[in-house]
């Protein structure tokens, strides 16, 4: 089946600084990618539909500029938490799919993402 | 609203028994796909069913079949023969035809343990 690579599996970093989380489709070619992020015993949550070539679409109540997406190819969309505080502790997980309406969605590993 | 409930927070199950996990819908779009996932502990999100809108059988996969009732707007997953292996998050996921996106939109989850 189709695989979707996600870097880092899992990151620590300091309040106040920036992390980038890649996702890439390794062998299609994904002109949408999604950004979840998932808090500990609760559902994956839609932040963002990252499209190839565009500006992403934000759900609601995501801040644009504190998640920046970035597809810049058919194969990887990056998301940067910038100045991350600890309650964006969390693991953010990407999708991507062949783009029809009875493809399964393929996940990437997840990012656990600590803020200290 | 919420597009899709599931109302079981969690589950048990006797080895080698088969367990029903309910899921509900909400769409008013007549072109939907209704997918399950199953998220292991170590956070991945492993593809289980597929079940369209428009199919007239219900989705079988090995120990996996779907209970798809559309004047009810259910899609119960049924696991025959629980193993132990089968203890995890199950998610439950729609994606919308009119959505040209094609982003999945999750439910709460079920936690389901096995017992041997």
């Amino acid at each position: 089946g189709a695989v979707v690579s996600q870097h880092p599996s899992r990151v620590i970093c300091k309040s106040g600084t920036s992390v980038k989380i890649e996702c890439r489709s390794l062998d299609f070619q994904a002109t949408t990618m999604f950004w979840y992020r998932q808090f500990p015993k609760q559902s994956l949550m839609l932040m963002a539909t990252s499209n190839e070539g565009s500006k992403a679409t934000y759900e609601q109540g995501v801040e644009k500029d504190k998640f920046l997406i970035n597809h810049a190819s058919l194969t990887l969309s990056t998301l940067t938490v910038t100045s991350a505080h600890p309650e964006d502790s969390s693991f953010y997980i990407c999708s991507a799919s062949p783009g029809t309406m009875n493809t399964e969605a393929f996940f990437g590993q997840g990012t656990r993402l600590t803020v200290v | 609203a919420q597009k899709i409930t599931q109302t079981q927070p969690g589950m048990f199950v006797q080895e080698k028994e088969a367990v029903t996990l309910d899921c509900t819908y909400d769409t008013s779009d007549p072109s939907y796909g209704l997918f399950w996932y199953k998220q292991p502990s170590s956070g991945e999100m492993i593809f289980l069913i597929y079940q369209g809108s428009y199919d007239q059988q219900n989705a079988t996969e090995g120990r996996y079949s779907l209970n798809f009732q559309k004047a009810r707007k259910s899609a119960n997953l049924v696991i025959s023969a629980s193993q132990l292996g089968d203890s995890a998050m199950y998610f439950c996921a729609m994606r919308e035809g009119r959505d040209s996106s094609y982003k999945l939109i999750f439910g709460s989850g079920t936690r389901l343990l096995v017992r041997p």
